[in-house]
């Protein structure tokens, strides 16, 4: 199917286990991005991918770790889950410079 | 930190009514969107408003922009229950299409 996609959707994990979330898109978008969202907040971005092996740091990047080795691909790795890093996590593409962004679903994920 | 603050926080009309949201930021931006998210949902792009530009219309969507108050508001006319959802105004600052979201409003539309 077309579109962007998140997996797994639900996730409860250990604290200090690592976990990956995966995103997937089909359109080719050259940009991606992993926002978190927390209760009362509005998103907040974690790390951001102009292309293909071309990552950067949003506002809070720390306790995560991205990669990009293909355009449609954007796994966010939480290398040693912390309680603080419940949260809601949405990754988004987008075409062009100065457009809007596609969201996917969302994973809701759970650090015990 | 959040470059938009949304206003109010929560809002509660009747259908058919009229809800207005408003949005402040604090940098010069390249353009400002508007996000609709259902509750557990994802994010969906609503409408979005260039730098250059004054107003703009979507159907029963009308956002406007003034940069010299660094302030954009949302308004949805002659809404309906399936309106309920938080909005949120996301501000791209340039390079690289990274937005900074604002808190949103929760808007609830009474049958």
């Amino acid at each position: 199917d077309a579109g962007i996609t998140q997996s797994p959707r639900y996730k409860i994990t250990e604290t200090g286990r690592q976990v990956t979330l995966m995103c997937h898109q089909t359109w080719s978008h050259s940009y991606m991005f992993w926002y978190r969202q927390d209760l009362g907040h509005g998103l907040r971005l974690i790390y951001y991918s102009a292309a293909a092996d071309i990552t950067d740091k949003g506002e809070v990047p720390d306790g995560y770790v991205v990669s990009r080795s293909k355009t449609e691909n954007f796994p966010l790795t939480l290398e040693s889950a912390t309680r603080s890093q419940t949260s809601v996590y949405f990754c988004a593409s987008s075409g062009t410079v100065g457009f809007e962004q596609y969201f996917g679903p969302g994973t809701r994920l759970t650090v015990t | 930190s959040q470059q938009g603050e949304e206003d109010p926080q929560a809002l509660s009309i009747q259908e058919g009514e009229n809800a207005t949201m408003n949005c402040s930021y604090k940098t010069s931006i390249n353009n400002l969107q508007w996000y609709r998210q259902n509750s557990g949902r994802g994010l969906v792009h609503l409408i979005l408003i260039r730098s250059n530009e004054r107003e703009k219309h979507s159907g029963r969507l009308r956002v406007t922009l003034d940069t010299s108050k660094k302030s954009s508001s949302l308004l949805i006319t002659a809404s309906r229950a399936a309106d309920t959802a938080s909005y949120f105004c996301a501000t791209d600052a340039g390079g690289y299409n990274k937005l900074i979201f604002g808190a949103g409003t929760r808007l609830a539309v009474h049958p």
